[in-house]
């Protein structure tokens, strides 16, 4: 089955700074990585995605690359913001029609102001 | 527009009890459904996931089951409930499709206490 890593599992940055998380994933069949986030005691919401058929995408502060070859993605957030913090995920999917998606373990990103 | 509903929103069950969460969607049709845990500090694991009716498939081992009555009705069920059982549970729900997926969106999550 897909197996997925993320790093780190802990990230604090000065509000203004970039922020990068890391995921690399084991199943090369896997087509689809989106990145989600996770308020303190609330639902994960996807915030960006990106499919396999392209290497980057980008929306205002955050962007996501793909290296399909080292099967790795990341998730860049730039300019962060107190309202950035929050734990962040990355998934992968298995491919194909199965459609489920495997998760990191977590980012906790902490903004400080 | 397309929901997930989760519930109930918190649980306190005591050792041994049962256990059964439920999670529906509404609007759409032959949704991919999913039940995760989340253990505190800890990341998303998924525990089931549904392509149709009465297709459960299991990711780890557990006292845990699953089963989609209907099309768009998944629940999560334990005969007996162990103290390691705690944890925030999370419904999802996708559309999936041969070339891919889509977002998977959660339900608000019920946090099960063992006691």
């Amino acid at each position: 089955g897909e197996n997925v890593e993320q790093h780190p599992s802990t990230l604090s940055v000065q509000e203004g700074d970039s922020a990068v998380i890391k995921c690399t994933y084991s199943d090369s069949a896997s087509n689809y990585f989106p990145w989600y986030k996770q308020e303190l005691g609330k639902r994960p919401q996807l915030i960006i995605d990106i499919r396999s058929n392209v290497g980057e995408k980008k929306d205002q502060r955050i962007a996501v690359t793909l290296n399909k070859t080292a099967k790795h993605f990341s998730l860049h957030i730039t300019e962060t913001q107190p309202e950035d913090s929050a734990v962040y995920f990355c998934a992968a999917n298995y491919g194909g029609s199965q459609g489920n998606l495997i998760f990191g373990k977590g980012t906790k990103l902490s903004v400080k102001p | 527009s397309q929901t997930i509903h989760q519930w109930p929103a918190t649980l306190v069950q005591p050792v041994g009890s049962p256990l059964s969460l439920e999670c529906t969607v509404e609007g759409t049709s032959n949704p991919n459904l999913y039940w995760y845990r989340q253990a505190a500090g800890r990341g998303l694991q998924l525990l089931f996931y549904s392509v149709g009716i009465g297709q459960i498939s299991s990711e780890v081992p557990q006292n845990l089951s699953a089963s989609r009555p209907q099309d768009r009705q998944f629940i999560l069920s334990s005969k007996k409930l162990l103290l390691s059982d705690s944890g925030f549970y999370l419904c999802a729900w996708s559309v999936g499709w041969a070339g891919g997926n889509t977002e998977a969106f959660f339900g608000q999550g019920t946090r099960l206490t063992v006691v």
